[in-house]
């Protein structure tokens, strides 16, 4: 496709539940970043992938969250073990450059837990 | 890490320019300034980006001061579907080599008939 792809677009997870969510960035793109946003706040940073390489994870809130891109193209986010405050769209973005280059972002995945 | 500040919100008509202003007082030699516009149950969308004095594509012009510490985004003769979050961010290059770009609560732009 032409863009960022996410998958599942929604998400209901039962607390404690694992949930995987899904990153398909624009083909090419050597960066890839994840954001959580909260109902009425900015995208807050998660974590920074340059090819397969995760540079930046000190966005990630806790140990239960995981994220990998383990042949530089499709990413995953894993969340182990959910919690209600995890409630959340998670947005992926990917640009084809480093530094200070446009990053397109996906629509988000909205994940609820209950 | 630079930070942003930019109003909560803003009202403006259908027809009329609208600016919007975003301070980033710490903002680091190597950073760019780059907005974004967001729709309810939407990604972020790249609007433009500037380092220096004025940029301008077919949407929308940004305009920095020499000092950087602020920049204006300025939307020509806005419309009902420019009711959007619109996002200030300044690219943020870490010591260890990568970036990120740090999002603020945003300007939300509502435009009235």
């Amino acid at each position: 496709g032409a863009g960022v792809s996410q998958s599942p677009r929604y998400k209901v997870a039962k607390r404690g539940q694992d949930v995987a969510l899904r990153c398909d960035p624009i083909s090419g793109h050597v960066s890839l970043f994840w954001y959580q946003q909260a109902l009425g706040q900015g995208p807050e940073f998660l974590t920074y992938f340059q090819n397969e390489a995760q540079l930046d994870k000190s966005g990630l809130p806790s140990d239960r969250f995981f994220a990998e891109r383990p042949e530089g193209s499709v990413s995953t986010l894993k969340i182990q073990r959910t919690q209600q405050e995890d409630s959340a769209v998670y947005l992926c973005a990917s640009s084809l450059g480093t530094l200070n280059t446009e990053a397109f972002f996906g629509q988000g995945t909205r994940l609820t837990v209950v | 890490l630079a930070k942003t500040t930019q109003p909560i919100s803003m009202d403006s008509y259908e027809g009329q320019e609208v600016n919007i202003t975003c301070s980033h007082n710490n903002i680091a030699t190597n950073d760019y300034i780059t907005w974004y516009q967001q729709f309810p149950s939407q990604g972020p969308r790249f609007i433009i980006q500037g380092y220096k004095t004025k940029v301008t594509n077919e949407v929308a012009s940004l305009f920095i001061p020499a000092d950087r510490k602020s920049s204006t985004l300025s939307l020509p003769r806005v419309s009902l579907s420019d009711t959007a979050v619109y996002y200030c961010l300044v690219g943020a290059s870490t010591t260890s080599g990568t970036y990120k770009y740090i999002f603020g609560t945003g300007t939300r732009l509502k435009v009235l008939a």
